[in-house]
């Protein structure tokens, strides 16, 4: 139980273009989600956090008009990396908090992205 | 500003001995305890969670919580190369449901 998946599992774009990250919980409705991003050897970066039917709450220093955050239902949250940059370029993994169960959350496969 | 620090490593030991992963935080009101690990290129991938003092086992790991030193740790017996990851230690509570993520500690199994 308890499984997240995250599509695309790795994506390369070009400058410019934007890109969706969908990340889906298989088996349990999440009421909440959360986005990291990490680089390269450093640690998880909380990114954003998304409640089913409402706005997202961003983080100090991340741009909510560049990673566009939409929680449509209790199993699916997308985020949208819009005109992308090359310093964009990192892996990004979502979790999901289950509707009910103190605290846990689990992790997504997560997406590498890279931008040309 | 919560904090939860780890040793970056990393930490090697060999095969078949006890790793001792360490962690301490600052918020005096954080209630849950996390331990995740994540290999290279990878997401983490929950391994214990612990809510109460003391000692929690499950196969071979064992979280330890001691919430009057604010340190969490984790032990690994019989370490195996399989072992070898960076281990995430996370805090909850204190008013938040949001994690607070340690760097991690890279532990090494050599053979």
């Amino acid at each position: 139980g308890a499984v997240v998946s995250q599509h695309p599992s790795r994506v390369i774009c070009k400058s410019g273009t934007s890109v969706k990250i969908e990340c889906r919980s298989l088996d349990f409705q999440a009421t909440t989600m959360f986005w990291y991003r990490q680089f390269p050897k450093q640690s998880l970066m909380l990114m954003a956090t998304s409640n089913e039917g409402s706005k997202a709450t961003y983080e100090q220093g991340v741009e909510k008009d560049k990673f566009l955050i939409n929680h449509a239902s209790l199993t699916l949250s997308t985020l949208t990396v819009t005109s992308a940059h090359p310093e964009d370029s990192s892996f990004y993994i979502c979790s999901a908090h289950p509707q009910g169960v103190t605290d846990t959350q689990y992790f997504g496969p997560g997406t590498r992205l890279t931008v040309l | 500003q919560k904090e939860v620090e780890q040793n970056s490593g990393p930490l090697s030991v060999p095969e078949g001995a006890i790793a001792s992963l360490n962690c301490t935080y600052s918020d005096r009101g954080s209630q849950s305890f996390f331990w995740y690990r994540q290999y290279s290129g990878k997401s983490p991938e929950l391994i214990m969670f612990i809510y109460s003092n003391g000692d929690k086992e499950d196969g071979r790991f064992t979280a330890q919580l001691n919430k009057a030193s604010q340190y969490v740790s984790l032990l690994i017996r019989d370490s195996q190369p399989s072992d070898s990851a960076t281990y995430l230690c996370a805090v909850n509570g204190g008013g938040s449901y949001i994690p607070t993520f340690g760097r991690g500690t890279s532990l090494i199994v050599h053979p």
